[in-house]
């Protein structure tokens, strides 16, 4: 079955070092998502990214924060100064239509310290 | 604003009873409600899905959801739990709609135990 693949798994940062998550969507959706889950608490929308732009984004996903498409396949985030609250595991979802559910990678920790 | 509640961060069952895991929701559209299941160290899983039609749905691993909008709920159950459910699961919304095809909104997660 066609999975989300994420990369690292675990990564741990110094606080304002820059970080780069990566995320390999299933080849022929169209909808990229990154979520996170802070420790204890909600799965939190950050941002979707449709047709090679952001189509909406949350009050999380301040400057700090960028998407890329690089060269079709990989779908990456981007912490570009990173605080000891950005600690929590990060999610890439993709979805063909966004409206089927969506496919859920196993997800980067991220741990600042 | 859409928003998920989840009653109960922890449900513990024996092996064979029933499985109720209960999901309220608020939303001003039509919803479209899913629960997720996430195993350890693993990523979140679709279970089930409701968007229209049906008002209940059949997922996964003999797990259905009701959609009620009555009540505003998508309570999940199972009639016999198994070891292998031990998971968190958790509910979300989304409206569907706009450009972004809707983005989900999730509840705090429930965390199931089976004990044998």
């Amino acid at each position: 079955e066609p999975e989300v693949t994420q990369t690292p798994s675990h990564q741990v940062t110094q606080m304002g070092q820059e970080v780069i998550l990566r995320c390999v969507p299933i080849s022929n959706h169209l909808y990229f998502y990154w979520y996170r889950q802070i420790l204890g608490q909600k799965v939190e929308f950050l941002v979707s990214f449709y047709n090679n732009e952001i189509s909406e984004k949350s009050e999380i996903f301040d400057d700090q924060f960028s998407v890329e498409r690089p060269d079709g396949s990989n779908f990456t985030l981007k912490i570009r100064s990173t605080k000891l609250e950005d600690s929590a595991m990060y999610f890439c979802a993709s979805s063909p239509t966004g409206e089927d559910g969506y496919t859920f990678g196993s997800g980067t920790r991220l741990t600042v310290v | 604003a859409q928003s998920v509640t989840q009653l109960g961060s922890h449900v513990s069952v024996s092996e064979g009873a029933l499985v109720l895991l209960r999901c309220n929701y608020s939303s001003s559209v039509p919803p479209y409600l899913f629960w997720y299941v996430q195993y350890p160290n693993q990523g979140l899983q679709l279970l089930l899905k409701y968007t229209t039609g049906a008002t209940l749905v059949k997922g996964i691993n003999g797990f259905e959801a009701e959609f009620k909008k009555s009540e505003t709920s998508f309570h999940l159950t199972k009639p016999s739990a198994h070891m292998s459910d031990a998971a968190e699961y958790f509910c979300a919304v989304s409206d569907g709609y706009g450009g972004s095809q809707g983005n989900l909104i999730f509840g705090k997660g429930t965390k199931l135990s089976v004990k044998p």
